[in-house]
């Protein structure tokens, strides 16, 4: 069974419109983690955000923000007036206690045109 | 730049063959781990080395092995390749292997076999 389903697979905006990415995951943990993570087109992984599972306080980093909702089993990551170098591949990835793993999404790929 | 460093960044090999690849975690931690990101089967998790010892394995094949050294550098052994692990691999380190760690990639390998 896929644990996180990022189900939006291309989104294609214009510079400083807002970007919503959707993220709903599956888990029998109680305490769980969140994080996001963006691909460039130069290809390697970059840390965004992490969210604990007994923290259901939305916050906003800058241009980022993102919405955990634990009874939709969602979390939604938000780039605020966007940019072009946003442009990349947003995975949505899972860690439980039980495994030693980050479990991915399939991904989101991100246009913004200038 | 995550702190984690991956070499070589490109790899190109014939089938058959057996090629190394190497990992050198951030500066501190202690885990390793492996990932392989191909087109039909996304991220997925190949192996946890936490000091030097295994902790978890994932969907890796057994043509694949992996080691971690006492100097926390990690290398990932992939032999009788075949066109379909064509892929690009990561490595991500953390501090101590637990859930509760962030995972910080490497700019990863991108391996083609022809």
């Amino acid at each position: 069974a896929q644990k996180v389903t990022q189900a939006q697979t291309e989104i294609s905006v214009v510079e400083k419109e807002d970007v919503t990415l959707d993220c709903v995951y599956e888990t029998r943990d109680t305490t769980y983690y969140l994080f996001w993570y963006k691909q460039p087109p130069s290809g390697e992984l970059v840390f965004l955000i992490r969210r604990n599972s007994f923290d259901e306080q939305n916050e906003i980093s800058g241009r980022y923000s993102w919405n955990f909702q634990k009874s939709t089993s969602s979390f939604n990551f938000t780039i605020t007036a966007s940019q072009v170098v946003d442009s990349a591949v947003y995975f949505c990835a899972l860690s439980e206690p039980t495994s030693y793993k980050l479990s991915f999404g399939a991904g989101t790929t991100v246009t913004v045109r200038a | 730049d995550s702190g984690v460093t991956q070499t070589p960044k490109h790899l190109i090999t014939a089938t058959g063959q057996r090629v190394t690849l190497r990992c050198s975690p951030r500066s501190g931690d202690l885990s390793v781990y492996w990932y392989q990101q191909s087109l039909d089967q996304g991220l997925q998790f190949l192996i946890h080395y936490y000091n030097g010892e295994e902790r978890a394995k994932g969907n890796i094949l057994e043509r694949f092995s992996a080691q971690q050294f006492p100097d926390l550098h990690s290398e990932l052994n992939l032999s009788s390749l075949e066109l379909g692990d064509s892929a690009l691999y990561f490595c991500a380190s953390s501090v101590s292997g637990r859930s509760t760690d962030t995972q910080y990639f490497g700019p990863g390998t991108r391996l083609t076999v022809l």
